[in-house]
C-alpha cells in the first residue's frame, strides 16, 4: 500500500526567504506526482504535475523535482510572500491511474510579513 | 468552462438521514474521482469513474455509499443512513486519461457535510 509522508508538518518563515518542502513515498511504481495548495476550508489548487518520466517542473516561483528511485519529491518556493501561506499537499498516482491519488498530510506554511 | 463545481457547498443533516452530493467535472474530462477529507488530514480516495463506468472503489466506501455518473457527465455521491463519522469534506476531481497515462487532477471546492 502506497504511503506518502510530508516533512515538515508546519513551517513559519519570514517573507522573502527561499524554502523547500519535502515529500516521500514508499512505492516507486508511480505514474505521476502532483503538488497542491489548500487554503483553509477550501478545495485544492493544483500547482505542478510531474509525470513519472520527468525529473522536474517549474511554474513561476515554484519548482518541483522528482526522484522516483529514491521515492522523493521536493517543492522549492523562491522569494516567499505572505500570499503563499497555505497548506501544501503532495499526492502520488499509482496503479495505472485507477487508484486515485494518495496524499500526504500536508505542510502548513506561514509566511510572516 | 470554469472548472469543477460541486453542490451543495455545505450540508447539515441529522444522523440516519440520506444525503446526495453532485459534482460537475470539466466538460472534456473523461475521468472523475471522489475523495473525502477530515480535519488535519490529506484527502482519501473513495471511488473513480472513466466515462460512465465506475472502475475502482476504496475499502473506505462502505455499502451505505453509492456513486453514479450517468452518461459520463456529472456524478452523484449518495450516503444512506448517515453517521457522525461521515462528517467530512467531500471533494470531487476530474482529469483527462489516455492509454498508459493520466493528466492533472483538478478539484472542486468540496461539499462540507456535518452530521448531528
Amino acid at each position: 500500500k502506497q504511503e506518502v509522508t510530508q516533512i515538515p508538518a508546519a513551517l513559519s518563515v519570514p517573507e522573502g526567504e527561499n524554502l523547500v518542502l519535502n515529500c516521500s513515498f514508499t512505492d516507486s511504481a508511480i505514474y505521476n506526482l502532483q503538488w497542491f495548495r489548500q487554503d483553509p476550508g477550501k478545495g485544492l489548487t493544483s500547482l505542478l504535475l510531474i509525470q513519472s518520466s520527468q525529473r522536474e517542473q517549474t511554474s513561476g516561483r515554484l519548482n518541483a523535482s522528482l526522484d522516483k528511485s529514491s521515492g522523493r519529491s521536493t517543492l522549492y518556493i523562491a522569494a516567499s510572500q505572505p500570499g503563499d501561506s497555505a497548506t501544501y499537499l503532495c499526492a502520488v498516482g499509482s496503479g495505472g491511474g485507477a487508484d486515485g491519488l494518495t496524499f500526504g498530510k500536508g505542510t502548513h506554511l506561514i509566511i510572516q510579513p | 468552462d470554469t472548472g469543477v463545481s460541486q453542490d451543495p457547498r455545505h450540508k447539515i443533516t441529522k444522523r440516519g438521514q440520506n444525503v446526495t452530493f453532485r459534482c460537475d467535472p470539466i466538460s472534456e474530462h473523461n475521468r472523475l474521482y471522489w475523495y473525502r477529507q477530515t480535519l488535519g488530514q490529506g484527502p482519501e480516495f473513495l471511488t473513480y469513474f472513466q466515462n460512465e463506468a465506475q472502475l475502482e472503489k476504496s475499502r473506505l466506501l462502505s455499502d451505505r455509499f453509492s456513486a453514479e455518473r450517468p452518461k459520463g457527465s456529472f456524478s452523484t455521491l449518495e450516503i444512506q443512513r448517515t453517521e457522525q463519522g461521515d462528517s467530512a469534506m467531500y471533494l470531487c476531481a476530474s482529469s483527462l486519461g489516455w492509454a498508459g497515462g493520466v493528466g492533472e487532477q483538478y478539484f472542486g471546492p468540496g461539499t462540507r457535510l456535518t452530521v448531528t
